[in-house]
């Protein structure tokens, strides 16, 4: 298994700018999610889904659209680039058995490093 | 807001040497997590712990939880340099629905 993968590893964007983040697991998740990283500080969650069909809003969703079309795939937009979500992206995923989210370890992607200028 | 703090932000030791780390936490939860980071990668979970235990342990780790006092503590003993990195308590706050939320972390530095 590759686990969870995203991409790009770095992107550099100008203010206005529009793109996508991309995130993929293959071990049939049904919880994932997106952390925003900013320095020296710990992770804060952006939006989150509980399987296909289903998302909602993490703790700073402003800014940002997330999707989840299939079980794989959670793709997060960027709106509007501005220079406050510069910043490093997570995603991660879990089983979610049953039960809430923290019942299970939870797998992370490399990040995605973003610039926005 | 976020739900776990750690204390303290930055803990320097030598080799050898254990390491404790606390987190606490505001509202009731289901679980705690423990993840390690290092530097510039993505996180790496350690240990769960649920509400209804007390203490785990696995291989140098060793993790107490009081919910009384709404407080975990991570204990890593006989440290390795390869033991640098930042650590993170997570939480799923009893209300917080599907939301799991971190702390800020503790950095560790093992000194050769």
């Amino acid at each position: 298994n590759a686990g969870v993968t995203q991409t790009p590893k770095f992107q550099v964007l100008k203010t206005g700018q529009s793109m996508t983040l991309q995130c993929a697991q293959d071990m049939n998740h049904e919880y994932m999610s997106w952390y925003r990283q900013d320095p020296g500080m710990g992770l804060r969650l952006i939006h989150y889904s509980v399987g296909a069909g289903i998302t909602d809003q993490g703790e700073v969703p402003n800014g940002y659209n997330v999707s989840r079309s299939t079980t794989e795939d959670f793709p997060l937009r960027l709106l509007s680039a501005a220079p406050s979500q510069t910043s490093v992206y997570f995603c991660a995923s879990n089983p979610l058995a049953g039960g809430s989210p923290g019942s299970y370890e939870q797998y992370f992607g490399p990040g995605t490093r973003l610039t926005v200028t | 807001s976020q739900q776990g703090e750690e204390d303290p932000q930055a803990l320097s030791i030598q080799e050898g040497e254990n390491a404790t780390m606390n987190c606490s936490y505001k509202t009731s939860i289901n679980n705690l997590q423990w993840y390690r980071q290092n530097s510039g990668r993505g996180l790496v979970h350690l240990i769960l712990i649920r509400s209804n235990e007390r203490e785990k342990h696995s291989g140098r780790l060793r993790v107490t939880l009081d919910t009384s006092k709404k407080s975990s503590s991570l204990l890593i003993t006989a440290s390795r340099a390869a033991d640098t990195a930042s650590y993170f308590c997570a939480t799923d706050g009893a209300t917080s629905g599907s939301r799991l939320t971190f702390g800020e972390g503790t950095q560790l530095t093992v000194n050769p």
